[in-house]
């Protein structure tokens, strides 16, 4: 049973576009949501992370949005770059919890 | 910088042959973490360690066992490697410190790809 459900599972999104991968979740008990970005032949690595208190944090050209009614959460890329080519996932845990529930993934390619 | 190692990057077994999959982190961190990732299905846990000689299941333990003697070392054992354990398998390393959960900040390795046939 997936707990966290990303879309899309691939996404083509033009140089200087923004880029909207969504993350949907089931248990209202889920307190950190973190997204992690992986390129080709490396291992996933934190890109930034939020908690509930918030509905939105920015870190340069990546924003999430959250959305705690709906249980939903999105990265937002600003003016894509060819750079951010790489397979995004998002992730939650709850509160007290030592592992995280990652979801499917979304391979973004941005086209120069 | 944090640096997590896993002993092979492409590694191919046959039906039943008993498989090691070795990781190793540099910073000292308390927690350390087996995921297998597939296309479609994101990275799913299967085991995870939070100090030496302890261990809990993840969500998919079954055909995996571990084994952390050292702090610095995880490894993963398929007992009896089965086809549908063909997969990229992915070590991480977290630390806990103070109110720090070992869910947040996760380093992870490079990734073992593992083809059994």
């Amino acid at each position: 049973q997936q707990q966290v459900k990303q879309s899309p599972q691939s996404l083509i999104v033009q140089k200087g576009g923004i880029s909207i991968i969504n993350c949907a979740y089931e248990n209202t008990a889920f307190d950190y949501f973190p997204w992690y970005q992986q390129f080709p032949g490396k291992g996933p690595a934190l890109l930034i992370a939020i908690r509930p208190d918030v509905s939105e944090k920015k870190e340069g050209r990546f924003t999430i949005s959250f959305n705690k009614s709906a249980k939903q959460f999105s990265l937002h890329i600003m003016d894509s770059q060819p750079g951010d080519s790489a397979t995004y996932f998002c992730a939650a845990s709850s509160k007290g919890a030592q592992k995280l529930v990652f979801g499917q993934g979304t391979r973004l390619t941005i086209n120069p | 910088d944090v640096k997590v190692t896993q002993s092979s990057r492409y590694l191919v077994k046959r039906t039943g042959e008993k498989v090691f999959l070795e990781c190793v982190q540099d910073m000292d961190h308390e927690n350390m973490f087996w995921y297998r990732q597939d296309p479609g299905l994101g990275l799913r846990l299967i085991y995870f360690s939070y100090d030496v000689k302890m261990k809990e299941k993840g969500d998919i333990p079954e055909g995996y066992s571990v084994s952390r003697e050292k702090k610095e070392r995880f490894s993963l054992i398929l007992e009896s490697a089965s086809t549908n354990q063909t997969s990229m398998y992915l070590c991480a390393s977290s630390f806990t410190a103070g109110i720090r959960l070992p869910r947040e900040e996760q380093y992870f390795g490079p990734g073992t790809r593992l083809t059994v046939t």
